[in-house]
């Protein structure tokens, strides 16, 4: 079974331009997790979908961020525009039900300069 | 809020040596504890888990006990291999709030040297 993928691997942006990162989900996972950890500091949450539909978007820092799942299977993030402060490594998770068992992706490197 | 508090790295051990790396937490509720371990190159992944109180989660030779009464879920492993060398982070999921997300220590990068 393919775990979650992430793309891209690696983005390295100017600042004030846009980027868009993709998650796909363990196939049949409901709960879909976005996290970032910007400059070695702890791994922050983001938001949690439920299938398509945004469950929690506590963690989301400002609304440069947009976080969509149409139809509940893959989901993106935006940053637009992206800020210096936005490099980091994101993350994606994905969890079936309320196991609380998160699999992780390995993570897109965001550098903007 | 919740918090989670780990050492800070790095911590550099000889092959076969004993390893421990220290976590506390803050939570309101009811946490599940986790132990996950990012690779070089790799993601997270779920290294071990405890659910309640007194709790003791292991794999791979790796041990931690869900310690209410001191807020505590130390990692240990006995003899560490080259092979463990990676980052590990503590984390906690308040189990009674919707949606089960994961709050995060800071991380500890383990370097073992043969």
């Amino acid at each position: 079974e393919a775990g979650v993928t992430q793309f891209p691997s690696h983005s390295v942006i100017e600042k004030g331009q846009t980027v868009t990162l993709r998650c796909d989900p363990i196939s049949g996972h409901d709960n879909l997790y976005w996290y970032r950890r910007v400059m070695g500091k702890e791994i922050k949450f983001l938001l949690h979908f439920v299938k398509e539909s945004k469950q929690d978007e506590s963690g989301m820092p400002n609304n440069r961020f947009l976080a969509e799942r149409t139809g509940g299977t893959y989901s993106t993030l935006k940053v637009q525009p992206a800020e210096l402060e936005d490099s980091g490594v994101y993350f994606c998770a994905s969890s079936q039900g309320n196991s609380g068992n998160e699999f992780f992706g390995p993570g897109t490197r965001l550098t903007v300069l | 809020g919740d918090s989670v508090t780990q050492m800070e790295g790095p911590v550099t051990l000889s092959e076969e040596a004993f390893l421990t790396i220290n976590c506390t937490y803050t939570a309101t509720g009811y946490p599940s504890l986790f132990w996950y371990v990012q690779y070089p190159g790799e993601g997270l992944q779920l290294l071990l888990k405890a659910t309640k109180a007194d709790d003791k989660g292991s794999n791979k030779g790796f041990e931690a006990t869900y310690r209410k009464e001191t807020t505590s879920f130390h990692l240990e492993k006995g003899s560490v291999q080259v092979s463990d060398s990676a980052v590990y982070f503590c984390a906690l999921s308040d189990t009674k709030a919707a949606g089960n997300k994961l709050t995060f220590g800071g991380g500890t990068r383990v370097l073992v040297k043969p």
